[in-house]
């Protein structure tokens, strides 16, 4: 079962466009975190935002949070065709160890 | 090391050959956790450790599914009689703790494996 859903599921924008992908998650939360994967890698952190925070700033990178909807967005400004990459949010499950991820947004930038 | 090391990188088995995973975590880290990737999924929850001790098994499939960390590093994934939906990328991740207050994992490259 997967705790966070996001969407779009799919994206593709033109280089140095901003590309916004959201998540949206089902249950109280401590934190919430993104990952990038690049084809046929493993996953990288990207950002953490906790639940007292409402928005984080990371270079190009913004990430919202908004619990009152249990939802997140992750803003990638200036998109570079090196962005092109699955995007994942992840929660915390039934445990505090428990990763959730949700399925995920492919974004491809054309260069 | 450096990073998370995952072997084989690719593994191609026949239906109901046994398999085995190897994860190398980032030296030091307690926790590890296995995840099942299946193609355009996100990451799905396998078992956690603890060191040597393994905490949470509750997303392996079946009972056909195994995992070991006898010295609290090196862990290994074992599959017994692979069967084509076993077919995945097989994710390790390594964290400092949970105990820090978020869990931040870092991932290995992952081991593919396809099941014929």
């Amino acid at each position: 079962s997967q705790q966070g859903e996001e969407d779009p599921q799919a994206l593709s924008i033109q280089e140095g466009e901003n590309a916004t992908m959201n998540c949206s998650y089902k249950t109280s939360i401590n934190n919430l975190q993104w990952y990038r994967q690049n084809s046929g890698r493993g996953l990288v952190h990207l950002i953490l935002i906790r639940s007292n925070e409402r928005e984080k700033h990371s270079g190009r990178l913004r990430v919202t949070l908004d619990t009152s909807k249990k939802s997140s967005s992750l803003l990638i400004t200036a998109s570079r065709a090196a962005d092109t990459a699955s995007y994942f949010c992840a929660t915390e499950g039934d445990s505090s160890y428990k990763l959730i991820f949700g399925s995920g947004t492919r974004l491809l930038v054309r260069p | 090391g450096a990073g998370v090391s995952q072997s084989p990188r690719y593994k191609v088995a026949k239906r109901g050959q046994d398999v085995a995973l190897r994860c190398d975590p980032i030296s030091g880290h307690v926790s590890l956790f296995w995840y099942q990737q299946a193609l355009g999924q996100g990451p799905e929850f396998l078992t956690y450790f603890q060191n040597e001790a393994q905490l949470d098994k509750s997303g392996l499939p079946s009972d056909r599914f195994f995992a070991e960390r006898p010295e609290g590093s090196v862990s290994t994934l074992k599959i017994q009689r692979t069967q084509q939906e076993d077919s995945a990328v097989y994710l390790c991740a390594s964290s400092a703790g949970v105990s820090i207050g978020a869990n931040v994992l870092t991932f290995g490259a992952g081991s593919r494996l396809t099941v014929l």
